[in-house]
């Protein structure tokens, strides 16, 4: 158990459906970082938290949305989804900057169908 | 086109083999990270490197930053089978927040 829980683990829904992901961060760490992993993207930079703030960005598409909680917990939402949006879900949590690693949960599959 | 690059993409060894992963790119960084990720887990930090030129041992892995800090290599000494799995770098330019990871490795170790 890495301290970084992700709910639901798996997650089938039909095209043009809504998900919310879930994702709660290692205690003490208050950022919170969300990636997304494909067979042909790999791993690819979504969204960062810090302490409620969004801090940074990635190539996160339009009809997705984060937010981070005053108990630190974080939610991704992803809404008109697609076939091409099934994928690995990961959240990731550290310390203030991370400079020293992440500790990413276990994640959340989701297959558009 | 990606900013870190990982060669090979695939490695297939005999237990007890020795193996090197390599990850290059053409910026400078002021840290860099390895992780090993399993089938359906998410990846797991092996170890951060800071200082041009450091190597860090963690049992049979020993993993080399280089002098510019633009490249790092990970070699694995009489692999198992348990050190299968997907190995990829991470690093973070100095102006930047995010975290950028390369394409990874797999690696399989046969008993």
């Amino acid at each position: 158990d890495s301290g970084v829980t992700q709910t639901p683990k798996h997650l089938i829904t039909a095209t043009g459906q809504r998900v919310t992901l879930r994702c709660s961060p290692r205690s003490g760490d208050l950022s919170v970082y969300w990636y997304q992993q494909s067979l042909d993207q790999g791993l690819q930079f979504l969204i960062q938290y810090y302490n409620g703030e969004e801090r940074a960005k990635g190539n996160i598409l339009e009809r997705f949305s984060a937010q981070q909680f005053p108990d630190l917990h974080s939610e991704l939402n992803l809404s008109s989804l697609e076939l091409g949006d099934s994928a690995l879900y990961f959240c990731a949590s550290s310390e203030v900057q991370g400079s020293y690693g992440y500790t990413f949960g276990s994640g959340t599959r989701l297959t558009v169908v | 086109t990606q900013l870190l690059e990982q060669s090979p993409q695939f490695l297939s060894i005999q237990e007890g083999e020795n193996l090197t992963v390599y990850c290059n790119s053409s910026s400078v960084f002021s840290s860099l990270q390895w992780y090993r990720q399993e089938p359906g887990e998410g990846p797991v930090l092996l170890v951060t490197v800071v200082t041009g030129g450091e190597v860090k041992k963690l049992k049979r892995l020993t993993f080399q930053f280089g002098d510019a800090r633009k490249d790092s290599s990970l070699h694995i000494t009489a692999a198992q089978t348990g050190d299968t799995g997907l190995y990829l770098c991470a690093a973070r330019r100095s102006n930047d927040y995010k975290l950028s990871f390369g394409a990874g490795t797999t690696v399989t170790v046969r008993a």
